[in-house]
Parts: structure tokens; C-alpha cells; sequence
């Protein structure tokens, strides 16, 4: 079974603060995903990765950046968190050749 | 812009089959069909996709019609692990993000 973790369910954070958010998979899938996903908008890229250290911006990158030091792990990073950074965080995963995303259980960010 | 359109949500009885119908009107030649689906509080799960055959897995059935215009995902027996919202998706193969749009929240009831 294709595993995806991430490091938390649930986060609190202040305006301002440095967030980071962790993504483990463990199928040595190529491709890795972070996406969140908003009440009404369904949900939206933010930063894909097909390699290590290789990253692209989705539809909404803006305040976040990504890391890829190691293929089994995506982070996301809130430079400067926001109250509308306020959402659920999920990372997904895929190989390369296979189109099927396997997905996280996802991370609600709270940003007060 | 919507590249495939659900109906808002839908009930259906334990142990009956459910169908999902799907429009695609716009997909393309090189576009596959995909099903994904979300339990409350969960990721999103991968069902099934389909390219203009029917498939079939463990999980579910996926019809695809000849024209391609829609699809219908169905569910054999529904149970009550069954309700989530499920997501119909169109995308070409290869690597890339996927569009999630709002889905179909089925309600399976006793």
C-alpha cells in the first residue's frame, strides 16, 4: 500500500511565524504534490516537485516556498504566515509514468 | 474553467448501487477520465480512470460513453463507508496537478 504521511493534523500558528510543513512518502514515487483545499474552491496547486531539489510553482504559489532535499520528502514552508493561509494542506504523491496521485490525510492549518 | 460538471450531491440506500454520472463535454482526444474520492476529514482517495473503455476494479465500475462526452462511476453496493464527495476529473497522461472541482456529496443512508 502506498503510504503518504504528513507530520501533523492539526496546527496552530500566529501571524508572522515560520511555518513548515512536512511531507513523508514512502513508495519512491518521483513526483510529489502540495495542494490546499478551501470551502467552495475545491482544491489548488500550490508546488510540485518531479525530483529532488527540482520544484515548479502551481496555480498559487504566492508566500510559500518548497524544499526537496530527499525524494521520500516534500515540505512546505509559510515564510510569514497569514490569516488567509488559514486551510487544509494536503500533499500527494506520484510515480513518474503513472498518473494516479496517492494523497496525505491532510493538515489543518489554523493561522490566528 | 470547469472542465466537467457533477450534480451537487446525491443520496443513495445501503446495498443498492449508486451512479455517478460526469459531463466532459470538452474533453479531448489525449484526456483521461478520473475518479477520486474524499471521506470527511480525510485525503483524497484514487477510485478508478478510464480512457474509453469501461473499467473495473475492486472499488468500482467506470462507464465511459462512445462520444466520450460523460462518463458514470458506480458503485456496486454502497455502504455507509461509502459517503464522501467524489471528485470527477479530466487530464491528459504524464506527470502534472490535477483540477479538483466541487464534486458530488453522496449520502449513503441505512
Amino acid at each position: 500500500d502506498v503510504k503518504v504521511t504528513q507530520s501533523s493534523r492539526y496546527l496552530v500558528k500566529r501571524t508572522g511565524e515560520k511555518v513548515f510543513l512536512e511531507c513523508v512518502q514512502d513508495m519512491d514515487h518521483e513526483n510529489m504534490f502540495w495542494y490546499r483545499q478551501d470551502p467552495g474552491l475545491g482544491l489548488r496547486l500550490i508546488y510540485f516537485s518531479y525530483d529532488v531539489k527540482m520544484k515548479e510553482k502551481g496555480d498559487i504559489p504566492e508566500g510559500y516556498s518548497v524544499s526537496r532535499e530527499k525524494k521520500e520528502r516534500f515540505s512546505l514552508i509559510l515564510e510569514s504566515a497569514s490569516t488567509n493561509q488559514t486551510s487544509m494542506y494536503l500533499c500527494a504523491s506520484s510515480s513518474a509514468g503513472v498518473v494516479e496521485q496517492y494523497f496525505g490525510p491532510g493538515t489543518r492549518l489554523t493561522v490566528t | 474553467d470547469a472542465k466537467t460538471t457533477q450534480p451537487t450531491s446525491m443520496d443513495c440506500a445501503e446495498g443498492r448501487a449508486a451512479n455517478l454520472p460526469c459531463n466532459h463535454s470538452t474533453i479531448s482526444g489525449n484526456e483521461y477520465v478520473y475518479w477520486y474520492r474524499q471521506i470527511h476529514s480525510q485525503g483524497p482517495q484514487y477510485i478508478i480512470h478510464g480512457l474509453k473503455n469501461n473499467e473495473t476494479n475492486e472499488m468500482a465500475s467506470l462507464i465511459i460513453t462512445e462520444d466520450r462526452k460523460s462518463s458514470t462511476l458506480i458503485l456496486p453496493h454502497a455502504t455507509l463507508r461509502d459517503t464522501a464527495v467524489y471528485y470527477c476529473i479530466v487530464r491528459a497522461a504524464g506527470w502534472g496537478k490535477f483540477q479538483f472541482g466541487a464534486g458530488t456529496q453522496v449520502v449513503v443512508t441505512p
